[in-house]
């Protein structure tokens, strides 16, 4: 099972919006609502931003969401903060399995 | 609350072996599936392997199978990750998270760096 594909770097100003995408197979995103994101600053540890496509846990910010189509799901974060910068993984179910992307590293310039 | 909190650091030498643990609280431990990942440094997440601590039903990813063992004990709401002989390439960082429906992680240990050098 490969990983999913996601572009390695996006870059957006304060207060734009950014969305990153994360590319799959019909074995995993395209046949599953079932993707999450994950932002993960530097030295911590993963923290869950959406899931099940576009739910978002409580506390997350509103200014994040999640989409999908096809075999390609997409986050979108609106009015870009300086705390948004991190590196974002999207992550899929895949039947017996659970697939990760290679991850996005966001820069807020 | 609910919290993963997982050993401490290891430094190891090739050939060696390990256990690192994950200690949950703040829910019912046995009603919820417990994923591995492993993060090599500079690169991204993999997903390892999970348990369900309440019947110990294991599953690993195919590029861990037969390299790692994920074990569990309910009674001290622990999961475990093992190496019967660590390779260099085991460098990395570990996570232990809560694995909901089996398809997303809602909370994550805090990770433990295993390090293997000679």
């Amino acid at each position: 099972q490969s990983a999913l594909t996601q572009p390695a770097s996006v870059s957006g100003s304060p207060g734009q919006s950014i969305t990153i995408s994360c590319t799959g197979t019909s074995s995993d995103v395209g046949s599953y609502n079932l993707v999450s994101w994950y932002q993960q600053h530097p030295g911590k540890a993963p923290k869950l931003m959406i899931y099940e496509g576009s739910k978002r846990p409580s506390g997350v910010s509103n200014r994040f969401s999640g989409s999908k189509s096809g075999n390609t799901a997409s986050l979108t974060i609106s009015g870009l903060q300086a705390e948004d910068e991190a590196d974002y993984y999207c992550c899929s179910y895949a039947g017996s399995i659970v697939v990760f992307g290679g991850g996005t590293k966001l820069t807020v310039l | 609350e609910v919290q993963l909190v997982q050993s401490g650091a290891e430094v190891k030498k090739p050939g060696e072996s390990l256990k690192i643990s994950c200690k949950g609280s703040g829910y019912s431990f046995s009603d919820h599936w417990i994923a591995w990942v492993r993060q090599m440094p500079g690169k991204g997440l993999e997903w390892v392997g999970i348990i369900y601590p309440g019947d110990f039903d294991t599953r690993y990813s195919p590029s861990f199978q037969g390299q790692v063992t994920i074990s569990g004990d309910r009674s001290i709401s622990t999961a475990y990750l093992q190496w019967s002989s660590l390779k260099a390439s085991d460098t990395a960082m570990y996570y232990c998270a809560r694995h909901l429906n089996r398809d997303y992680f809602d909370y994550w240990g805090q990770g433990t760096l295993v390090t293997v050098s000679s």
